[in-house]
């Protein structure tokens, strides 16, 4: 069973950079796309965006000047980096995995990490 | 506003059954899959249902899903207490290079 683990600094100064590392663990990055994905208090999910093993990335069109996502398969651990952070970036940020039916040519996201809450605040 | 359209909360007896409704566009449930999630109180989601109907292993029958143009609905029968939870509906939208879009979320009170 694979399992994800979200970590990186929980207080992020406004007009910096969040940066948060996901370690995958029970299974290889390089295969599947990995996505990040974010839940303010009280609110609803936001995908920010995936990466596959190749670097080919998807992000959301309303965050996509905004982010990065990288990987480093020697260390079984893929990035996102979110510049110029504001205190609507304050959220819990999960890691996750998107597994492809081959026979649906298809996307689920069928794991999750358990969360990293980033607060935006000087 | 979320892409997907759910309702913010529905609320049920227990033993009975509860729908939960889902609707998009022609760019991401009409023309893909959809999934759903249940979230419990300070937990990550968890999935329920996945290419339009499908189970997990270990999810309970209790848990249906259908699809129908460009909405989907998620059924729970037999309600029970730890039902409680918030339900997210999500697909991927063909537009703008591709990217998943989810519901903004369904609180499901068992009464």
């Amino acid at each position: 069973q694979v399992q994800l683990q979200e970590s990186g600094p929980g207080l992020v100064k406004p007009s910096e950079t969040l940066s948060l590392t996901c370690t995958v663990s029970g299974g290889s990055i390089s295969s599947h796309y990995w996505s990040w994905i974010r839940q303010p208090a009280g609110k609803g999910l936001e995908w920010i965006g995936r990466i596959y093993v190749s670097g080919n990335t998807n992000y959301n069109p309303s965050l996509k000047s905004r982010v990065t996502m990288s990987r480093d398969t020697s260390r079984n651990q893929f990035y996102l980096k979110m510049s110029s952070v504001t205190a609507a970036d304050t959220a819990v940020y999960y890691c996750a995995r998107d597994l492809y039916i081959v026979t649906a040519a298809s996307f689920y996201i069928d794991q999750w990490g358990q969360g990293t809450l980033v607060t935006v605040s000087s | 506003q979320s892409v997907l359209t759910q309702p913010p909360s529905v609320s049920e007896a227990p033993r009975q059954r509860v729908t939960i409704s889902c609707s998009g566009s022609n760019s991401n449930i009409g023309n893909n899959a959809v999934n759903w999630y249940q979230q419990l109180p300070g937990k990550a989601p968890k999935l329920l249902i996945y290419y339009d109907d499908l189970l997990p292993s270990g999810v309970s029958d209790r848990f249906s899903g259908s699809k129908s143009g460009t909405s989907a609905s998620l059924a729970i029968s037999g309600l029970q207490s730890e039902d409680e939870a918030d339900y997210y509906c999500a697909a991927w939208d063909d537009s703008l290079n591709g990217h998943w879009v989810f519901g903004g979320g369904t609180k499901l009170t068992v009464l």
